[in-house]
């Protein structure tokens, strides 16, 4: 089991806004970074750190982070936006943990 | 331009090994560590350990304890995965990556992938 969680799955209306989640303790002390994966693809940096986004990345993507969670918001859904969602970031242990991702479905 | 450019798919008998390899180029590669993640068909991601390039110390992931070695070869900056004793539970795309992390001032610690190698399919079927 992770030690982050994300809910399995979210659907957004074209052109909507939408939040993704991740809870974990460690996350009171590591930042958690994001990353998109499509079908078939390698999974892609979209945020990371306090307030950053990759060169290339569009900005309706933005991130924040309060107490144990941390949340990623794509501002305008775009139907190239559908995707699985991971965040990524440090256990308790300090080890590398990703959540189980959430599948992000445009209507 | 920064990259990374694994092998190629590989099929295995089970209770064979297979060896992945990462070649890492535009960056400085004994300045940041290369962590191995796989991706069970359907399923979510998985660290399974990380290579310092510098020194060669290595960190595996408890579930693949005694069965996974990384190793790297600056000279020709690449980082290697070998999993040995493999069963059909091993059938999965493993993906090298760049780990970057910096603190901030207010003590929060940030770390992150990027880039990520294009990944290599291992097939274990009898």
């Amino acid at each position: 089991s992770s030690e982050l969680t994300q809910d399995p799955a979210v659907s957004v209306a074209l052109g909507q806004t939408v939040r993704f989640t991740c809870q974990g303790d460690s996350l009171r002390r590591y930042y958690a970074s994001w990353l998109q994966q499509k079908p078939g693809q390698a999974p892609l940096l979209v945020f990371y750190g306090k307030n950053n986004r990759p060169s290339g990345i569009p900005d309706r993507f933005s991130g924040s982070s309060s107490g144990n969670t941390a949340s990623l918001t794509i501002t305008g859904a775009q139907a190239e936006d559908e995707a699985d969602y991971y965040c990524y970031s440090r256990d308790m242990s300090g080890n590398p943990a990703f959540g189980g991702g959430t599948k992000l479905t445009v209507l | 331009q920064l990259q990374l450019v694994q092998s190629g798919a590989e099929v295995r008998r089970p209770g064979a090994s297979v060896n992945v390899s990462c070649k890492a180029s535009g960056y400085n590669f004994i300045g940041y560590y290369i962590h191995w993640v796989r991706q069970a068909p359907g399923q979510g991601l998985e660290w399974m350990g990380w290579v310092n390039p510098n020194s060669g110390v290595t960190n595996y992931a408890q579930n693949f304890q005694g069965r996974v070695t990384m190793t790297r070869d600056t000279s020709i900056t690449t980082a290697y995965m070998e999993l040995t004793r493999l069963t059909s539970d091993d059938t999965a795309v493993y993906y090298c990556a760049r780990e970057s992390l910096e603190y901030d001032n207010s003590g929060f610690f940030s770390t992150w992938f990027d880039p990520w190698g294009q990944g290599t399919l291992v097939t274990v079927s009898s």
